[in-house]
């Protein structure tokens, strides 16, 4: 199972970018990377997912570079309410049987201050 | 849209007390699985299951059981209750990529 690195905690101010890098060096060939956001008495609440280059949608963009070792969550302008603790997955969606991408790590505490 | 429903939402057990926490889903969700946080911790992974009469453990699985005799429902049973099962307990359901789980909204369990 390929593990994954993150800032443990991060701070920023109201409508700057933020960029959450997340490391998994031995990602395997069909590993994708999946990002969830959860917010204090919560659920994590799945944001992205990705397998090469970039994706984005409504709620944030994922950078991943050629050698898929790092990759990028990037949360434009955000707000108080981005606040949050941010976890990076790694894991082969399809591979049936198994605990491959359900590991969660402790995550990144995104702080947003005014 | 019910989604994932734990219940219950709190519960206090003394040592020694066994109780199961439920959890159902309505989205035909193959994928299913149980998590605990504890204080300034991630999730960590108890049991999972692929489907109806199959599961298997994940990282943390002593003290606890699980059975999936419908695609619906995967309750975890605590046999017998100790403090350091004190945390919240997450359930999540996923199709068809495993990966992007639907999670619950968690069941703050006391032990005394």
């Amino acid at each position: 199972l390929a593990k994954t690195t993150q800032p443990i905690s991060m701070d920023s101010y109201e409508g700057q970018e933020v960029n959450i890098t997340c490391s998994h060096n031995n990602i395997a060939t069909n590993d994708y990377i999946t990002w969830y956001q959860q917010f204090p008495s919560q659920g994590p609440r799945f944001i992205i997912q990705g397998y090469k280059t970039k994706v984005t949608n409504e709620v944030a963009s994922l950078f991943i570079p050629a050698d898929r070792k790092s990759s990028t969550l990037s949360l434009p302008r955000v707000s108080l309410s981005d606040t949050a603790v941010y976890y990076c997955l790694v894991g082969d969606p399809n591979s049936g049987g198994g605990a491959d991408g359900l590991t969660f790590g402790k995550g990144t505490h995104l702080i947003i201050q005014p | 849209n019910a989604g994932v429903t734990q219940t219950p939402k709190f519960q206090v057990l003394k040592t020694g007390q066994s109780m199961t926490l439920q959890c159902a889903q309505d989205m035909n969700h193959e994928y299913m699985s149980w998590y605990r946080q504890d204080p300034g911790m991630g999730l960590r992974l108890i049991h999972y299951s692929v489907g109806a009469g199959i599961t298997d453990q994940g990282e943390v699985p002593n003290g606890y059981n699980v059975s999936r005799s419908t695609t619906e429902d995967f309750p975890l049973r605590l046999l017998s209750a100790a403090p350091s099962q004190t945390s919240v307990y997450f359930c999540a359901s996923s199709r068809p990529a495993k990966n992007i789980q639907y999670f619950g909204a968690g069941t703050r369990l006391s032990v005394l």
